[in-house]
């Protein structure tokens, strides 16, 4: 399984941009890499997800290098809320071109400073 | 929308004994996988259904097995309880075949004493 490789943890002080990097260097050419990110005592939520071309969304951007080996996570604005371990993980096909299981490492923890 | 829930929230078991964990994912999704998030741990991959078959499944020993519902719930049964088998069992659901957007429940705290 192709793995990820993230900063163990990171600090940020709140209302400042936050970049999460993450290699992943035996990504596949059709690997879709996820962000995911896990608040206390909750299951990990949704974040972002891409292929090769930068991505958008109300929570975050997503970074991708042109040669797909490393990303980054960008929250725009940090908040307290946003306090949580990410997860940079890649979906690998399984038989028959399904996608099939997430496979985490262990992840980014975020801290915010007020 | 109701989310991906999961029944009981805590569980408390005697070494040996079996536990049963329950998840209904969101309205619509096939798939359903199952996670164990051991204290201080990453989340380790144990199952995955879909259309009610297995079609994957984690490094973890045969007594950790499951089964999917024809209403695409699914149930996770520990057979023969260890003390390490303690941790945050967590459900996800998603539609089928995507591998996107992935929706996780709360999980079950699993204890084994």
């Amino acid at each position: 399984d192709a793995k990820t490789t993230q900063p163990n943890s990171m600090e940020s002080n709140e209302e400042e941009p936050v970049h999460l990097p993450c290699n992943h260097s035996t990504i596949s050419g059709t690997d879709y890499i996820h962000w995911y990110r896990q608040l206390p005592s909750q299951g990990p939520e949704y974040v972002i997800h891409g292929l090769t071309s930068n991505v958008n969304n109300r929570m975050a951007s997503l970074a991708i290098a042109e040669d797909r080996k490393s990303s980054t996570l960008i929250l725009h604005r940090a908040t307290l809320r946003d306090a949580a371990v990410y997860y940079c993980i890649l979906s690998r096909r399984g038989g028959g071109g399904a996608t099939n299981k997430l496979i985490f490492g262990t992840g980014t923890l975020l801290a915010v400073q007020p | 929308e109701a989310g991906v829930t999961q029944s009981p929230t805590h569980l408390i078991k005697t070494r040996g004994q079996q536990a049963t964990l329950r998840c209904s994912p969101i309205s619509g999704h096939t798939s359903v996988y199952w996670y164990q998030q051991a204290l201080g741990l990453g989340l380790q991959f144990l199952l995955w259904y879909d259309e009610g078959e297995e079609r994957n499944r984690g490094n973890f020993p045969p007594r950790f097995s499951g089964r999917q519902f024809p209403n695409y719930s699914s149930e996770l049964n520990v057979n023969a309880l260890e003390l390490e088998d303690s941790a945050l069992y967590l459900c996800a659901s998603s539609l089928g075949f995507t591998g996107f957007g992935y929706t996780f429940g709360s999980g079950t705290r699993l204890t084994v004493v």
